[in-house]
């Protein structure tokens, strides 16, 4: 089963900032790699697949970049709506697909 | 508009089972698959399984293996999960998500949620 490690477990930024979360595998995943932003209460929404394809409705302000084992999600400007937590997930290797363990992006 | 509905929460004992159901609309739900995944409270995301609507193929996770079953209904676009001898660390909300026919990939659009309370 594939790791994945998310870094850093919280982040502070203030609105209008940019933001820079990692998302680490344990082994190659290639590109087949997601990124989901999960608000209180709510399921979680697809933001990027394929380590850098923003998912339909997606701002351009979310970005994926990365391949085999080293993934980013930038935020290039925060706003309000975006401090949420974030998870990363692999798909490349499955059965199982497995996620990492989230970082909760909190105002400063 | 894509749409997939949940079923209600649920408060069971424990060894008792549950059956949650996943109501999908504004796509064709022979082309796609269903992924459930699960959520503990304050916990990260764990997968579940996988069921393909295209021809009912299944994945399921080891740990839980023995103890789920997916399913799907075509004639209602509608995908069930059921899990059997529940225990205290079930406790979950449980979405149902759409994923590949194929294999489990990424997903695209995910249900509302299920809280499943397991509890004496």
């Amino acid at each position: 089963e594939i790791v994945m490690t998310q870094s850093p477990a919280t982040l502070s930024v203030s609105p209008g900032e940019r933001a820079t979360l990692s998302c680490r595998a344990s082994q190659s995943v290639s590109s087949n790699l997601a990124w989901y932003q999960q608000k209180p209460g709510q399921a979680p929404r697809l933001l990027i697949y394929g380590a850098s394809t923003r998912a339909t409705g997606i701002p351009a302000r979310f970005s994926g970049s990365g391949s085999g084992t080293e993934f980013t999600l930038t935020i290039s400007s925060l706003q309000s709506e975006d401090f949420a937590v974030y998870y990363c997930q692999q798909y490349n290797n499955w059965p199982p697909p497995t996620f990492g363990q989230g970082t909760k992006l909190e105002i400063k | 508009q894509v749409q997939l509905v949940q079923s209600g929460a649920e408060v069971k004992k424990p060894g008792a089972s549950v059956k949650v159901s996943c109501k999908a609309s504004g796509y064709t739900f022979t082309s796609y698959g269903i992924s459930w995944v699960r959520q503990a409270p304050g916990q990260g995301l764990e997968w579940m399984g996988w069921i393909s609507a295209y021809n009912g193929n299944t994945n399921y996770a080891q740990k839980l293996q023995g103890r789920v079953t997916m399913t799907t209904d075509t004639s209602t676009s509608t995908a069930y999960m059921e899990l059997r001898s529940l225990r205290s660390d079930d406790t979950a909300v449980y979405y149902c998500a759409r994923d590949n026919y194929d294999s489990s990939g990424y997903l695209s659009r995910w249900g509302q949620g299920t809280l499943v309370t397991v509890s004496s």
